[in-house]
């Protein structure tokens, strides 16, 4: 198991509330990355960063945003949660050097929006 | 688009059997990665193969490349129940470039 940590794991809120999901990797990796994975399977990169204070916009467009005030942390954060914010939400990191790398996987959020 | 896609979208076959589960894509890469994704879980990395290289193993795991038809194929010799969850192949187009993840195939193996 990847030294990648996600929560919580499950989440039901309402509509219009604030939510933060955590991530956090303790392997010294400086990319990070969300993604969104349909109930299809198919994974969409919504967030990435390369370092502290870098963030960047994925291919997907999402309502949420992220930091990275810290190597280890990755939050995603969404302002006012709505329906069709639910999904699953799944974060990753890698390290830096080099094209031949993986990436390292968190166990993913399942957020619901009533 | 650069996106792998995985073929069959489902697959399910009898425990001891070989599974063979393709993914084809559009552009030229740098590599190609195939990852594993239990039920409700994060994904994991299985191997990752070049693209100057053919055929990569690792344990029950066969990888294949062809570069001129823009595709790959996992095998999973000896399949057991466990081998059940959805398997997903990622390109890396140039080496600066992010992972782009295909739909996935969902693997059952009956017991």
């Amino acid at each position: 198991e990847a030294d990648i940590y996600q929560t919580p794991r499950y989440l039901v809120i309402g509509t219009g509330k604030k939510i933060t999901l955590e991530c956090s990797q303790t392997m010294g990796h400086d990319k990070m990355y969300w993604y969104q994975q349909d109930p299809g399977m198919e994974l969409h990169l919504i967030h990435y960063s390369y370092g502290v204070n870098s963030t960047e916009k994925g291919d997907l467009s999402s309502e949420s945003t992220v930091s990275r005030i810290r190597t280890e942390h990755f939050p995603l954060t969404l302002e006012s949660a709505r329906p069709s914010h639910t999904s699953q939400y799944l974060c990753a990191s890698s390290p830096t050097s080099g094209s031949l790398y993986e990436q390292f996987f968190g166990p993913g959020t399942r957020l619901t929006v009533l | 688009s650069q996106q792998g896609e995985e073929d069959p979208q489902a697959l399910s076959i009898q425990e001891g059997e070989n599974a063979t589960m393709n993914c084809s894509y559009k552009t030229s890469i740098n590599n190609l990665q195939w990852y594993r994704q239990n039920s409700g879980r994060g994904l994991v990395h299985l191997i990752l193969i070049r693209s100057n290289e053919r055929e990569k193993h690792s344990g029950r795991l066969r990888v294949t490349l062809d570069t001129s038809k823009k595709s790959s194929s996992l095998l999973i010799t000896a399949s057991r129940a466990a081998d059940t969850a959805s398997y997903f192949c990622a390109i890396r187009a140039g080496a600066n470039s992010k992972l782009t993840f295909g739909k996935g195939i969902t693997l059952s193996v009956r017991p």
